[in-house]
C-alpha cells in the first residue's frame, strides 16, 4: 500500500487551463502539506492544513486553491495556468509531533505549454 | 525563523570514498533535524532524524549525522560511498512541538558517485 499517493504523476496541459492534483495519504497523520520544487530542485512550501483546517498559507498566487475534504485527502486546484506554473509538485503527511519527519508523495510533473 | 544551509549544491565523490555533506542551521529553540534523499523522478524519502536524544544519529543506508550545537551544524556522512547513493539530499529544520507548523529545507545537494 502507497502511504502518500499523488495523482496524476505526469500532467501537461496548456496556458489559461484549470487544472488538479489528488493527494491521499493512509498513514492516520493529521497534517499534510503541498511543497513546490523548481528545475533548481528547491523545495517551498505551498499550504499545510491540519484536520482540515488550513495553518499556513504562503505566498502563492490565488490562482493555486487547496482543499482538505477530510484530513487523508488534500487537494491543488490551479486556475489559468501559467508557463512558470511548470513544476513538480510534492504532497506530504506528517504527525502533529513533527519530530517523526514527512512522508512524500512520489509528486506530480506539471508542464505547462 | 528557521533556517538552514547546505553548503557545496554539488558533491562529487569516488565509489569507497567518504561522504561528507554539510548542514548548519539557524533556530531560536532546540530544533529537530532532517536529512532526506530524493532519487531521480522519486518523492524526497527521511534518511534520519535528531530529536535530541543522541548526538549521533544513524539512518538507512549507512548514512549518520552528528548534531554539534556548538557549531549549530548536522553534518551527514557515510565512510565509503556506494554507486546508488547518488541523489540530491535535503538538510530540514523543524520547531519542536505539536502543530509547529512547517519543516524548512535547504537547497539541496547533489551527490555524484564516480566508479
Amino acid at each position: 500500500d502507497t502511504a502518500v499517493s499523488q495523482t496524476p504523476k505526469y500532467l501537461v496541459t496548456q496556458m489559461g487551463n484549470d487544472k488538479s492534483i489528488k493527494c491521499e495519504q493512509n498513514l492516520g497523520h493529521d497534517t499534510m502539506y503541498w511543497y513546490k520544487q523548481d528545475s533548481k530542485k528547491f523545495l517551498k512550501i505551498m499550504f499545510s492544513y491540519n484536520n482540515k483546517e488550513l495553518i499556513i498559507n504562503e505566498t502563492v498566487p490565488n490562482r493555486f486553491s487547496p482543499k482538505s475534504p477530510d484530513k487523508a485527502h488534500l487537494n491543488l486546484h490551479i486556475n489559468s495556468l501559467e508557463l512558470g506554473d511548470s513544476a513538480v509538485y510534492f504532497c506530504a503527511s506528517s504527525q502533529e509531533d513533527k519530530r517523526y519527519g514527512y512522508t512524500f508523495g512520489s509528486g506530480t510533473r506539471l508542464t505547462v505549454v | 525563523a528557521q533556517s538552514v544551509t547546505q553548503l557545496g549544491s554539488h558533491v562529487s565523490v569516488s565509489e569507497g570514498a567518504l561522504v561528507l555533506l554539510r548542514c548548519n542551521y539557524s533556530s531560536s529553540v532546540p530544533p529537530y533535524l532532517f536529512w532526506y534523499v530524493q532519487y531521480p523522478n522519486q518523492g524526497l524519502q527521511l534518511l534520519l532524524k535528531y530529536t535530541s536524544a543522541a548526538t549521533l544519529v544513524k539512518g538507512i543506508n549507512g548514512f549518520e549525522a552528528e548534531f554539534k550545537k556548538s557549531e549549530t551544524s548536522f553534518h551527514l556522512t557515510k565512510p565509503s560511498a556506494h554507486m546508488s547513493d547518488a541523489a540530491e539530499y535535503f538538510c530540514a529544520v523543524s520547531d519542536r512541538g505539536t502543530n509547529a507548523g512547517k519543516s524548512t529545507f535547504g537547497d539541496g545537494t547533489t551527490l555524484t558517485v564516480k566508479p
